[in-house]
């Protein structure tokens, strides 16, 4: 079946350490996202990527990094610079080129600070 | 800049009542809308889009939703809520023109639905 994998589903960090969430997908789509959602506060868009070697940053890329070296996989790394890391992260993939297009969704990762 | 409000943070309704949920955007140009559903736990699923044409759209278990541009607002309903209905909605707008570099959304807060037997 083709969907989008995120692992791990729940992560615990200490303060001070970065961490990997991972994100993979078998949609053979072109666009990958990472969303973060807080309670009350809906998605809030970090980084997108539109092709391969490409990303651009969202409305609250601080604190972030990603890479996208394969199309099917698009890693975001919460670093220590992210003054309140702990959210449930949402992946999301869509055919590229218009903004009609579905965007799907991952299960998720929580991740919590310590 | 872009934004989309949902008024209801909570509701709660009876299994075979019927539901609506409000959604208003600001958008200046013509707004592509959504609603998805989230289920506990879970990712995002997409319930229905409207672009344009009737303004009545129809989705996916049962839900429908009416775009009034009058009144900047995008309202999902449906007739008869089952226990499965229970999950948190969120309400979507598409920045940018229809061809623009990467489809971004802007998410309302969520309205969380409980369901009471």
């Amino acid at each position: 079946d083709g969907g989008i994998t995120q692992s791990p589903k729940y992560l615990f960090r200490k303060e001070g350490q970065n961490v990997t969430l991972s994100c993979e997908q078998n949609l053979n789509h072109d666009a990958m996202y990472w969303y973060r959602q807080d309670p009350g506060q809906g998605l809030r868009l970090i980084y997108y990527s539109q092709i391969v070697n490409d990303f651009q940053k969202g409305d609250i890329a601080e604190g972030y990094s990603v890479s996208r070296e394969k199309k099917e996989s698009f890693p975001l790394t919460v670093t220590s610079a992210q003054k309140n890391p702990t959210a449930f992260y949402l992946c999301a993939s869509s055919v590229a080129g218009q903004v009609t297009n579905e965007q799907f969704f991952g299960p998720g990762t929580r991740l919590t600070v310590l | 800049a872009q934004s989309v409000t949902q008024p209801d943070i909570h509701i709660t309704v009876s299994e075979g009542a019927s539901l609506e949920l409000r959604c208003n955007y600001s958008y200046g140009a013509t707004p592509y809308l959504f609603w998805y559903v989230q289920s506990p736990g879970q990712g995002l699923q997409l319930l229905l889009k409207y672009f344009s044409g009737d303004t009545l759209v129809q989705g996916i278990k049962g839900f429908e939703a009416e775009f009034k541009r009058s009144q900047s607002s995008f309202n999902l309903r449906k007739p008869s809520v089952h226990w499965s209905d229970a999950a948190e909605y969120f309400c979507a707008v598409a920045r940018g023109g229809i061809k623009a570099a990467g489809n971004k959304l802007t998410f309302g807060g969520g309205t969380r639905v409980l369901v009471k037997p």
